[in-house]
């Protein structure tokens, strides 16, 4: 069936530094590949999207690259900020007859230190 | 605009009793999906529905069964609840116009069954 993994489970960083978190995902047919930001007790909130026709997209300090030859998508934030500590998931999806199906890596949780 | 809203936001119940988890969205969204999540194991789909009338089965879907009332409700069911279904539950709904189009979130249905 379909699967996510996701890397590290946890990371932390000083303010100002670069994070980096790292998913594969095994369905080649997946298209879609999202990413959400959940903070402590909240719902989880989109931050930045990729389709598979775009090896890389950029939206102020977070950008996100997709390798489909290799099945595997990053995250990148830079100068990060202790607002940025939260959860963060990404997702891949597949499209059984024309719908969104996603399916959620396992979550990296972020500490930013000031 | 309210989204997507569940109810209840909080419920305990004891082993063995039933309850209901209602979802509704307002965006006239075709897809619709339950998730629950646990610590340190990401969102996991339990059931989904692609169209008014269709459900399909998730990662985890013992234990559960939903209901697509109309294209704006997607209920969830625990028939006997165990202790193992203890967990955050999230609704989800996503849109149709383009296949990949963002997800989003009800605020969550804490559940403890004791």
């Amino acid at each position: 069936g379909e699967n996510v993994e996701q890397h590290p489970s946890t990371l932390s960083v000083q303010e100002g530094d670069s994070a980096v978190i790292k998913c594969t995902y095994s369905d080649s047919a997946s298209n879609y590949f999202p990413w959400y930001k959940q903070e402590l007790g909240k719902r989880p909130q989109l931050i930045i999207d990729i389709r598979s026709n775009v090896g890389e997209k950029k939206d102020q300090r977070i950008a996100v690259t997709l390798n489909k030859t290799a099945k595997h998508f990053s995250l990148h934030i830079t100068e990060t900020q202790p607002e940025d500590s939260a959860v963060y998931f990404c997702a891949a999806s597949i499209n059984p007859g024309g719908y969104n199906k996603l399916i959620f890596g396992a979550g990296t949780r972020l500490a930013v230190h000031p | 605009n309210a989204g997507v809203t569940q109810t209840p936001k909080f419920q305990v119940l004891k082993t063995g009793q039933s309850m209901t988890l209602q979802c509704a969205q307002d965006m006239n969204h075709n897809s619709m999906y339950w998730y629950r999540q646990d610590p340190g194991m990401g969102l996991r789909l339990i059931y989904y529905s692609a169209s008014e009338g269709t459900t399909d089965k998730g990662e985890v879907p013992n234990g559960y069964n939903v209901s697509r009332l109309n294209k704006r409700e997607f209920s969830l069911r625990l028939e006997s609840a165990a202790p193992s279904q203890t967990s955050v539950y999230f609704c989800a709904s996503s849109g149709r116009d383009s296949p990949n189009t963002e997800a989003f979130f009800g605020q969550g249905t804490r559940l403890t069954v004791v």
